[in-house]
């Protein structure tokens, strides 16, 4: 398994600002994944990121909103860009297991409110 | 079209009792997984079981079991001996081929309550 940690763990921010999410996971992973769920709402997948390429974004999500960085197998990053009322939500970066048969394992979560 | 498919907004079960929370799914991939995660109040998302589209048991974790029936792809998540702990809410996902990888799409999610 993984152990996933995510900075913040939560922000009030006001509109129009930007805020930078990061995961930090305690082994080298090829994959990582951002969702995001809103309040009373299921996971949606924002994008997934591979080490040394582009993230691939899901229909709805665009990189000048979500920029992802991903410079090494261990770190990621993703900022909400100009935030609405309507970002407000929990993000949250998860990782593959090692095998076919593995689940994926969480981040514990960012709660952004956006003000 | 809901790629993950679960029909119970709310579910009640007594203490000690067991409960089924549906899922029903929709791919023609033959190769795909399926998922349950538990997310209590504080938000975590704990992972309970995983069946894979080539198994042919059921899979079972201590209380949880899945009901997995292919040829209707359903998907249902069995708690046996319910405890108060199991308050929360759960979801569904399958794991699915895409692009030369793969990603998880998830249900719309049960909110389990346990009564005393």
């Amino acid at each position: 398994s993984a152990v996933i940690s995510q900075k913040p763990s939560r922000d009030i921010c006001q509109r129009g600002t930007s805020l930078t999410i990061q995961c930090q996971v305690d082994s080298q992973v090829t994959m990582m994944f951002w969702y995001r769920q809103q309040p009373g709402q299921s996971l949606t997948l924002i994008a997934t990121a591979n080490q040394g390429s582009e993230a691939t974004y899901e229909s709805g999500f665009v990189i000048d909103k979500f920029p992802i960085s991903r410079p090494n197998l261990t770190f990621s990053t993703l900022t909400v860009s100009n935030m609405s009322p309507e970002d407000s939500s929990i993000y949250l970066c998860s990782v593959d297991g090692t095998a076919s048969t593995d689940t994926q394992y969480f981040g514990p979560g960012t709660r952004l409110t956006v003000l | 079209a809901q790629k993950i498919t679960q029909t119970q907004p709310g579910m009640f079960v007594q203490e000690k009792e067991a409960v089924t929370l549906d899922c029903t799914y929709d791919t023609s991939d033959q190769s795909y997984g399926l998922f349950w995660y538990k997310q209590p109040s504080s938000g975590e998302m704990i992972f309970l079981i995983y069946q894979g589209s080539y198994d042919e048991q059921n899979a079972t974790e201590g209380r949880y079991s899945l009901n997995f029936q292919k040829a209707r792809k359903s998907a249902n998540l069995v708690i046996s001996a319910s405890q108060l702990g199991d308050s929360a809410m759960y979801f569904c996902a399958m794991r699915e081929p895409t692009s030369g990888t793969y990603k998880y799409i998830f249900g719309t999610g049960t909110r389990l309550k346990v009564l005393a």
